[in-house]
C-alpha cells in the first residue's frame, strides 16, 4: 500500500523568508500525481500545486515550487518570500494514475510570523 | 467555480445515536469521497463513490456506511454514533477519468466538526 510521510509536524518562519516542507512516499508505480493541498484556519482544503510523475520539470505556482526527487521518492514544497495568509496546515497527497483515491500525509502546520 | 456543501459545520450527538453527514456537490462530479481529519493522522478515507448507488470502502470503513441516491448527494452514516468517531469530516468530490483536460484535483467541502458525547 502506498504510504506519505510528512516528516514536520510543525513549521514557523518570519514573513519574507523562504520555507521548505518535505514529504515522502512509497510506491512500487511508475505513474502516478502528486499534490500539495492547504487547509487555513478557515478550514476548506485548497490545492496549491501538483505534479505528475511522469514529468520531469518540477511544478511551478507563483510562489509555490516543488522539488520533485522520484528515485529518493521526495516531494518537497517551497514556498517563496512568505506571506501572513500562507499560515495553514499542508498536506502532501499520492494518488496512483490507476485509482481515483488520495492518500495523504500527516500533515505539517506552517506559521508565517509578521 | 467548483462549490461543495457539507450540510453543518458542526454537530453535537450522543452515543448510540444515528448520524448523517450530507454533502452536495454543484458540478455533476462522477466521484465523491469521505474522510476523516485527526491530529497527527492527517486526511483518511472512509468511503468514496465513482457514480450514483456505487460505493466503495476506504481504508477506515468500519462504522460508517454511505448513500448514493442522486449523482451530486454523497451522504454518510454513522449507525450507532461512539465517541471514538468524534473528528473533522470532509467531503470531496472531482470528475471522472473521462475528463479529457488532463489530471484534476479534488475539490473539498469546509468540513464537518462532529462531537460524539
Amino acid at each position: 500500500a502506498q504510504t506519505v510521510t510528512q516528516s514536520q509536524p510543525e513549521m514557523s518562519v518570519q514573513e519574507a523568508e523562504t520555507v521548505t516542507l518535505s514529504c515522502t512516499y512509497d510506491t512500487s508505480e511508475s505513474n502516478y500525481y502528486l499534490f500539495w493541498y492547504k487547509q487555513p484556519p478557515s478550514r476548506q482544503m485548497i490545492l496549491v500545486i501538483r505534479q505528475e510523475a511522469y514529468k520531469q520539470q518540477n511544478a511551478t505556482e507563483n510562489r509555490f515550487s516543488v522539488n520533485f526527487q522520484k528515485a529518493a521518492k521526495s516531494f518537497s514544497l517551497k514556498i517563496s518570500d512568505s506571506q501572513l495568509g500562507d499560515t495553514a496546515m499542508y498536506f502532501c497527497a499520492f494518488r496512483d494514475q490507476g485509482a481515483q483515491k488520495l492518500v495523504f500525509g500527516q500533515g505539517t502546520r506552517l506559521t508565517i510570523n509578521p | 467555480d467548483v462549490k461543495v456543501t457539507q450540510s453543518s459545520r458542526y454537530l453535537v450527538k450522543r452515543t448510540g445515536e444515528k448520524v448523517f453527514l450530507e454533502c452536495v456537490q454543484d458540478m455533476d462530479h462522477e466521484n465523491m469521497f469521505w474522510y476523516r481529519q485527526d491530529p497527527g493522522l492527517g486526511l483518511r478515507l472512509i468511503y468514496f463513490s465513482y457514480d450514483v448507488k456505487m460505493k466503495e470502502k476506504g481504508d477506515i470503513p468500519e462504522g460508517y456506511s454511505v448513500s448514493r441516491e442522486k449523482k451530486e448527494r454523497f451522504s454518510l452514516i454513522l449507525e450507532s454514533a461512539s465517541t471514538n468517531q468524534t473528528s473533522m469530516y470532509l467531503c470531496a468530490s472531482k470528475p471522472g477519468q473521462a475528463v479529457p483536460i488532463g489530471e484534476q484535483p479534488q475539490h473539498f467541502g469546509d468540513g464537518t466538526r462532529l462531537s460524539i458525547l
